[in-house]
């Protein structure tokens, strides 16, 4: 089946820095979704990616399909403390299987 | 905006027992998904659903069993409940044409 490998798999980063995390496969996925968990709650959709090469910004956040369709990436910049969580991403591969397939998270912490 | 609802949040079962759980999709979608979360562990999907048929199935173990109704709301029933069923259960759903699933908040199953 199709894995995804996340990292890193934690960080602890300084309040206003930048941070970066980024997902590879050995597969092609035609959709890259970021969420964000925070502890016992369901994931929150930060960005979601639909075309190689896409690159993509929310306030903060950017995150970019990877040309080869085969990874991606999410940066956050200036940190705050409300950024501490779970970053997962989730591929997709288009057809009549949608389900999303999560990598195995990145724990981030903001340190004050 | 209106969110994926799940009930319980929060349930207690014994070994042996039957649960019931809930989902109702954000309005005008009409695909649900049912995912597994086991601690410190990434979302697996279960099975999904789209216009009240099964439309996936991932692992899902053959002691659980889902439906989705013609509201669109979605139960997914669990007989002969194990220790190892302890779990967050999520549901997300999506609409026709999207690739992108919303989470709800997840039930959280303890099986004593």
């Amino acid at each position: 089946g199709q894995q995804l490998n996340q990292s890193p798999q934690s960080m602890f980063i300084q309040e206003g820095e930048d941070v970066s995390m980024n997902c590879t496969s050995s597969s092609i996925f035609n959709t890259w979704l970021w969420y964000k968990q925070d502890p016992g709650e369901g994931p929150v959709l930060l960005i979601a990616l639909y075309k190689a090469g896409e690159l993509t910004s929310n306030g903060r956040l950017t995150a970019q399909f990877g040309i080869t369709r085969k990874d991606s990436f999410l940066n956050i910049s200036a940190s705050i403390p409300s950024d501490v969580g779970i970053y997962f991403c989730a591929g997709l591969v288009s057809g009549s299987a949608r389900q999303l397939t999560f990598g195995s998270g990145t724990q981030l912490t903001v340190l004050p | 905006a209106a969110g994926v609802i799940q009930s319980p949040r929060h349930l207690i079962k014994e070994k042996r027992e039957t649960a019931t759980l809930k989902c109702y999709p954000i309005p005008r979608h009409d695909t649900v998904y049912w995912y597994q979360q086991g601690p410190g562990q990434d979302p697996q999907f279960l099975i999904s659903f789209y216009e009240k048929m099964q439309s996936d199935k991932g692992s899902i173990p053959d002691r659980f069993s889902a439906q989705q109704f013609s509201d669109y709301h979605s139960e997914l029933n669990m007989s002969s409940l194990e220790l190892g069923d302890s779990a967050l259960y999520f549901c997300a759903s999506s609409r026709i044409g999207s690739e992108t699933q919303y989470f709800g908040p997840g039930t959280r199953l303890l099986v004593l």
